[in-house]
């Protein structure tokens, strides 16, 4: 079955520390991978997001996420964290050949709590 | 160009009413997708709508839940006869084409049932 597995529900970091948020996924064709993020109230924003080419991929607000295809898994990193960067963050997958199903599969979520 | 817009923000109904969420996408996307979320969950896929066509509702629960986006005017999410797990926010997202590399995602309804 597809699924996206994020394995810390919630993690605290210190301001200025880096940061690694872990995504795994199980889907059966080559997928399309996404981190959003939602800040309280608010609707997701797509951070950055992965289609071919590049492992390593850059995004928005310094943050970058590499592909693993023999981990399956696209982990989220931040080399120094701002407070402004608590949020909860979620990352995707999606189907490259779309179809008629152009939906995403999200993971459940990991709340990031930065300490001053 | 104003993003993905969601109304009402918040709704209260009690258990037995109906509840009609409204979703505008952004200008020139055709294809609409309505996603729900529960408390402590991820956003599960409910509906992807085309202009007057619904073209995957496989994460729609059979009863009480419909969908539309007509030619003219947002596209709305029924729900009739509310109960007490129907409470949820639920988002809606936009695209200009067929498949999800740039979906663009309201700040959602939150609705609660009382």
């Amino acid at each position: 079955a597809q699924s996206v597995t994020q394995p810390d529900i919630h993690i605290t970091v210190s301001e200025g520390a880096s940061l690694e948020l872990r995504c795994n996924y199980s889907y059966g064709a080559t997928p399309y991978l996404f981190w959003y993020v939602q800040s309280p109230g608010q609707g997701l924003q797509l951070l950055l997001k992965y289609f071919s080419g590049d492992t390593l991929v850059q995004g928005i607000k310094g943050f970058e996420a590499e592909f693993k295809r023999s981990q399956s898994s696209f982990n989220l990193r931040k080399p120094s964290v701002h407070w402004s960067d608590a949020a909860e963050y979620f990352c995707a997958v999606g189907d490259r050949y779309g179809g008629s199903q152009g939906n995403l599969i999200f993971g459940k979520g990991t709340k990031l709590s930065v300490k001053p | 160009n104003a993003g993905v817009m969601q109304n009402p923000r918040h709704l209260v109904r009690r258990r037995g009413q109906e509840a009609r969420l409204r979703c505008s996408p952004m200008k020139g996307h055709s294809h609409v997708y309505w996603y729900r979320q529960l408390p402590e969950e991820g956003l599960k896929f409910m509906v992807y709508l085309q202009k007057e066509n619904i073209i995957d509702e496989s994460g729609m629960p059979k009863e009480r839940f419909s969908a539309e986006f007509p030619k003219e005017g947002p596209s709305i999410l029924r729900i009739q006869q509310v109960v007490r797990g129907d409470s949820a926010a639920y988002f809606c997202a936009s695209a200009k084409s067929r498949g999800n590399e740039k979906l663009f995602f309201g700040s959602g309804t939150q609705l609660s049932v009382l």
